[in-house]
């Protein structure tokens, strides 16, 4: 069965400081991933999405960015954070873009 | 511009009675239907689907509706049990247009009262 994998699971980190959020999938090969954010009160906002290794789509600008380096990794990183991208961060897989997407545990950052 | 709505951001129902939770959408290239229910402090999980082929599909307790002509759809739990309490997150897709991702509304809280 496939499983997905999110750290870390909390995280607290200064303004400016740098993000290295990591994601992993088993159990299934070529999987479309996505990164979502879901902040206070709000729904879930779709922030990359990645059809293949090193095929990253953007949804929305900001400070941050994503690589796929393997087929089942993913990687949410920032050089420098900003108050505002406090949220709870989700990774999800699916087959095809179309499909029902598995959600990871999520990491719940906190920039102080 | 929200493409998927859900205008009430909570709901409080008695134990055994039906909860009614709905959807919006604006996007009428809109194709297919999910909704996920999340826990605080874990990811969402995946409920149940519904295609524009459809008007509706059932799968146990949860029973979705899809109103095309009023590009409007929901999710009827029936009998509403306590551990039913979450956030429900509706999203479309227009499924046949590779690549074009799900949007997501932004969720309704459901109380589900012993």
């Amino acid at each position: 069965s496939q499983t997905i994998h999110q750290w870390p699971a909390t995280l607290v980190q200064p303004v400016g400081s740098p993000l290295s959020l990591e994601c992993t999938v088993e159990g299934t090969s070529n999987p479309n991933l996505y990164w979502y954010r879901q902040a206070a009160g709000r729904g879930l906002q779709l922030l990359f999405y990645s059809v293949g290794i090193g095929q990253i789509s953007s949804e929305v600008p900001q400070n941050l960015s994503a690589s796929r380096p393997q087929d089942r990794q993913f990687i949410l990183s920032s050089k420098k954070l900003l108050l505002s991208d406090s949220g709870f961060y989700l990774c999800a897989w699916s087959l095809l873009a179309y499909n029902e997407q598995f959600f990871g545990p999520g990491t719940r950052l906190t920039v102080l | 511009d929200q493409q998927v709505k859900q205008n009430s951001p909570s709901l409080s129902v008695q134990e055994g009675r039906i909860s009614i939770l709905n959807c919006d959408y604006t996007n009428s290239m809109f194709d297919y239907f999910l909704w996920y229910k999340k826990y605080p402090a874990e990811g969402p999980t995946f409920l149940i689907s519904i295609s524009s082929i459809k008007d509706k599909n059932e799968d146990g307790r949860f029973t979705v509706f899809l109103n095309k002509s009023a590009k409007h759809l929901s999710l009827h739990i029936v009998p509403s049990q306590p551990g039913d309490s979450a956030v429900y997150f509706c999203a479309a897709s227009a499924a046949h247009n590779y690549g074009q991702n799900f949007v997501f509304g932004p969720g309704t809280r459901l109380s589900v009262l012993p």
